[in-house]
C-alpha cells in the first residue's frame, strides 16, 4: 500500500497554463507539505498545512496555492505557469507532534513538471 | 544558510568500504536533525535522526555524528553496498519549525 501518493508522475505543459498536482496520504497524518526540488536537487519547502494552520514559505509566488479537501489530501494548484516552475514537486506528510516534538516526514514519489 | 554549488557534491566509494557524508547546517538553534536518502526517481526516505542532546546515534549499518560546536553533521555508512547509491540529504529543525534541507551529496558505489 502506498503511504503518500501523487498524481500525475509527469506533467508537461505550456507556459501560461493552469495545472494541479494531487496528493493523498493514507497514514492518518495531521500535517502535509509541498516541496520543490530544482535541477540541482535542492529541496525547498513551499507549504505546510494541517487542519489548524497553513504556513507559506514567503518566497513562494502567489500563483501557487494549496487546497485541502480533507485531512488526507493536499493538492497543489499552479496558475500562469512559467518556465522557472519546471522542477520535481514532492508531497509529504507527518503526524503532528506538538510544540518541540518532531515526527518523520514521509514523502511521495514526486511529480516532474516541465513547462515549455 | 547553505550555499548551493553548480554541481551536486559527489562521493565515490568502493563497494565494501565505509562512506562518510558530511553536512554543515546553518542554524545554531536547530535541535533535531534527520538524514534522508533519495534514490533516482523516488522521494526522500528517512534513514536516521538525532537530537541536539546527543553526539552520536547508531542504526543498522549507519551512524550519525553531531558536532554542535562547528554545526556539523555526518552520516557514516558501513560496508557500503550498491543499493546505497543515492543522493543523501541532511535536514535540520528548530523547535518544531519546518525542516530545512541541505544541498545533498550524491553517493556512487563502485564495483
Amino acid at each position: 500500500d502506498t503511504a503518500v501518493s501523487q498524481t500525475p508522475k509527469y506533467l508537461v505543459t505550456q507556459m501560461g497554463n493552469d495545472k494541479s498536482i494531487k496528493c493523498e496520504q493514507n497514514l492518518g497524518h495531521d500535517t502535509m507539505y509541498w516541496y520543490k526540488q530544482d535541477s540541482k536537487k535542492f529541496l525547498k519547502i513551499m507549504f505546510s498545512y494541517n487542519n489548524k494552520e497553513l504556513i507559506i514559505n514567503e518566497t513562494v509566488p502567489n500563483r501557487f496555492s494549496p487546497k485541502s479537501p480533507d485531512k488526507a489530501h493536499l493538492n497543489l494548484h499552479i496558475n500562469s505557469l512559467e518556465l522557472g516552475d519546471s522542477a520535481v514537486y514532492f508531497c509529504a506528510s507527518s503526524q503532528e507532534g506538538g510544540q518541540g516534538a518532531y515526527n518523520e516526514q514521509f514523502f511521495g514519489p514526486g511529480t516532474r513538471l516541465t513547462v515549455l | 544558510g547553505e550555499s548551493v554549488g553548480l554541481h551536486l557534491p559527489t562521493l565515490s566509494v568502493q563497494e565494501g568500504d565505509n562512506s562518510i557524508i558530511n553536512c554543515a547546517y546553518s542554524n545554531s538553534a536547530s535541535d533535531y536533525f534527520i538524514w534522508y536518502k533519495q534514490e533516482s526517481g523516488k522521494g526522500p526516505q528517512f534513514i536516521i535522526d538525532i537530537r541536539s542532546n546527543m553526539d552520536k546515534r547508531q542504526g543498522q549499518r549507519v551512524t550519525v555524528l553531531l558536532n554542535k560546536t562547528v554545526k556539523h553533521l555526518s552520516l557514516q555508512i558501513a560496508a557500503t553496498q550498491p543499493g546505497d547509491s543515492a543522493v543523501y540529504f541532511c535536514a535540520e529543525n528548530n523547535y518544531g519549525q519546518n525542516f530545512v534541507f541541505g544541498p545533498g551529496t550524491r553517493l556512487s558505489v563502485l564495483p
